[in-house]
């Protein structure tokens, strides 16, 4: 079965410009959860969706936003690009079943952002 | 709060090596879940294993093995025979069991492992 397809996979920008990434999750998984991924903070958790409703929200400004289709779908939003926005957006997907860990998340190869 | 930690930035071993990545972690939460996940140059995350806080039995999948210790917040992770496909960062994370938490995995910095033939 198909895994968790981001697009695009690479773009570039500059500061000031706005980007829309796309997640399509694996057939069936309810949830998708998006992380940015730098050399310098690390794997950070961006936010979490559940059935087109945003869960659960991690430590980032109000430039970061996102939102999630009927049919499980995702998109994630930058607005006002900054040079340290840079990095390679990972987007995941879970049946979200049961007990938060009692599913495991399957990622996407990534969007890797460079703003100029 | 939730934390992980990979005290090893890089490891090189030349192949058929044993190497053993570590992981420590810090939450208050009784109920949890520890991760690792391989990440190949290509930058998927792939699932390596996934361990409750409740099962503290030790695991094994052919060359790889897990080493789940609540005493120590250690879950530790051994490549046995390394080989150069085996070369990839390798990340420990964590999930708290609590609604505040869905769908969030608190990831380490990652261990660089290169495998030299």
């Amino acid at each position: 079965k198909a895994g968790v397809t981001q697009t695009p996979r690479y773009l570039i920008k500059t500061r000031g410009q706005q980007v829309t990434l796309s997640c399509s999750p694996i057939s069936g998984h309810r949830s998708v959860s998006w992380y940015q991924q730098t050399p310098g903070q690390g794997l950070q958790f961006l936010f979490e969706y559940f059935s087109e409703t945003q869960r659960n929200k991690g430590n980032f400004p109000g430039r970061f936003s996102g939102r999630q289709f009927s049919n499980s779908r995702s998109e994630m939003n930058v607005s006002t690009l900054e040079l340290g926005d840079s990095a390679l957006y990972l987007c995941a997907s879970s049946l979200a079943i049961g007990r938060p860990g009692a599913n495991v998340l399957t990622f996407g190869a990534g969007s890797r952002l460079t703003v100029l | 709060a939730q934390k992980v930690t990979q005290a090893q930035t890089e490891i090189s071993v030349v192949e058929k090596e044993d190497v053993t990545l570590d992981c420590v972690y810090e939450t208050r939460d009784t109920t949890y879940y520890l991760f690792w996940y391989k990440q190949p140059p290509s930058g998927e995350l792939v699932f390596l294993i996934r361990r409750n806080s409740f099962d503290e039995q030790n695991e094994i999948s052919g060359r790889y093995s897990w080493n789940f210790q609540k005493s120590t917040s250690s879950f530790n992770f051994t490549i046995t025979a390394s080989q150069v496909v085996d070369s990839a960062v390798y990340f420990c994370a964590l999930e708290a069991d609590r609604g505040s938490t869905l769908g969030r995995l608190y990831f380490g910095r990652g261990t660089q492992l290169t495998v030299w033939p």
